[in-house]
């Protein structure tokens, strides 16, 4: 069974641009969460969603922004990014609701120069 | 404000010596607590869910307590492929897959 795939693993951006993540979940896993990971804040919630709807949203300014689509597949994206966006992005997939047991993918890592 | 505290935040053990690591918490209406492991270059591994104080889980050298304010992951006579960061996290009551992290505990077991 295929894991959580997330595309691209690495990239980097420079202050100002934008840029898009995509998470591919586990089949018939229709939750797709976010998390933000740095060395100083540790793992951070961004969002969650569940069939298409956000159900969930962390403490984290309008510039990141994100939707899923019918199949589940998800994304992110930052505008105007900040030299502190710099982070792991993991995106975390469950089987339904409220579990709270995640499979988390590899994550992308997120450089801004 | 849902809060996770963590330590010590790094451990050094040895092949064989048994050791404790200590999640504190303070959350509305904790529904879960979860316990991960993340290796490096890797995102987190599901280890164990606790639901309620006095419950324990078990798998293979680990096994995770919980009380009303905190949980702890012993480990026992741990091999040094039991070296991972340790991540503790809660879920309140009404936060869907919101979960809350704490820092971690980082654990090297030399041979």
């Amino acid at each position: 069974k295929a894991g959580v795939t997330q595309t691209p693993r690495y990239l980097i951006k420079t202050r100002g641009q934008q840029v898009t993540l995509s998470c591919s979940p586990i089949s018939g896993h229709r939750s797709v969460s976010w998390y933000q990971q740095t060395p100083g804040q540790g793992l951070q919630f961004l969002f969650e969603y569940f069939s298409e709807t956000q159900r969930n949203k962390g403490n984290f300014p309008g510039r990141f922004s994100g939707r899923q689509f019918s199949n589940s597949r998800s994304e992110m994206n930052v505008s105007t990014l900040e030299l502190g966006d710099s982070a792991l992005y993991l995106c975390a997939s469950a089987v339904q609701g409220n579990t709270g047991e995640l499979f988390f993918g590899e994550g992308s890592r997120l450089t801004v120069l | 404000e849902d809060q996770v505290t963590q330590s010590p935040e790094a451990l050094r053990l040895q092949e064989g010596e048994s050791s404790s690591l200590n999640c504190s918490y303070t959350v509305s209406g904790l529904r879960g607590l979860f316990w991960y492991r993340q290796d490096p270059g890797k995102g987190p591994e599901f280890l164990f869910t606790l639901y309620s104080a006095g419950e324990e889980k078990e798998k293979e050298r680990l096994k995770a307590t919980l009380t009303k304010k905190e949980s702890f992951l012993h480990i026992t006579a741990p091999k040094p492929e039991d070296s991972a960061t340790y991540l503790c996290a809660v879920q309140a009551g009404t936060a869907g897959n919101m979960l809350t992290f704490g820092g971690g505990t980082r654990l090297m077991v030399k041979p």
